[in-house]
């Protein structure tokens, strides 16, 4: 199957620093890939749909300026936390749809990363 | 819209224990069904998918069919092992390339 990586796996920083996390398609290319946030109830929330060469697609309740997405190439997206703050502490999943998978839309995962703002 | 509804966790059970947990969704047409597995610190991976109506998604022992009649997708296992011990998301497609719905996760924990 079609491969998604995230780096970083883990990340731990200060108070009012920004962060970013890249999202990188290897084996195939991805004109659309998902940002999504995970509670430590598990629940997955849908954060923004990130579109190569345009802006991304926020959701409802998530704040563009804070969370900045920028998808400049078929195989990468980057989620950038702006000024972070402990409450944007958790585990964030990026996403893609693979064009051969595209019927079915099946959706390939990242390992996910682990924000932890001190 | 797109809604996935699925059991609430968590759900413990014994070693060779059966496995069931209830996926049931709402959508227009005919969305592609799938349920994700994640095991603990790392991101969701496909267990199993299904397409259309009456088709029977399988993978790892782990089995969902796609009941259109009653818009579900339960997933069963016969005899479910420690190593099954992770988080279980119900979720849907509605057409190509649409973000996908997911149920809200049902922790399963297996016990020797």
């Amino acid at each position: 199957g079609a491969v998604v990586s995230q780096h970083p796996s883990w990340v731990i920083c200060k108070s009012g620093t920004s962060v970013k996390i890249e999202c990188r398609s290897l084996d195939f290319q991805a004109t659309t890939m998902f940002w999504y946030r995970q509670f430590p109830k598990q629940s997955l929330m849908l954060m923004a749909t990130s579109n190569e060469g345009s802006k991304a697609t926020y959701e409802q309740g998530v704040e563009k300026d804070k969370f900045l997405i920028n998808h400049a190439s078929l195989t990468l997206s980057t989620l950038t936390v702006t000024s972070a703050h402990p409450e944007d502490s958790s585990f964030y999943i990026c996403s893609a749809q693979s064009p051969g998978q595209g019927a079915s839309g099946e959706l390939f995962f990242g390992e996910g990363s682990r924000l932890t703002v001190l | 819209g797109d809604s996935v509804t699925q059991m609430e966790g968590p759900v413990t059970l014994s070693e060779e224990a059966f496995l069931t947990i209830n996926c049931t969704y709402t959508a227009t047409g005919y969305p592609s069904l799938f349920w994700y597995v994640q095991y603990p610190g790392e991101g969701l991976q496909l267990l199993l998918k299904a397409t259309k109506a009456d088709d029977k998604g399988s993978n790892k022992g782990f089995e969902a069919t796609y009941r259109k009649e009653t818009t579900s997708f339960h997933l069963e296992k016969g005899s479910v092992q420690v190593s099954d011990s992770a988080v279980y998301f119900c979720a849907l497609n509605s057409g190509g390339y649409q973000k996908v719905t997911f149920g809200t996760g049902t922790k399963l924990q297996v016990i020797p």
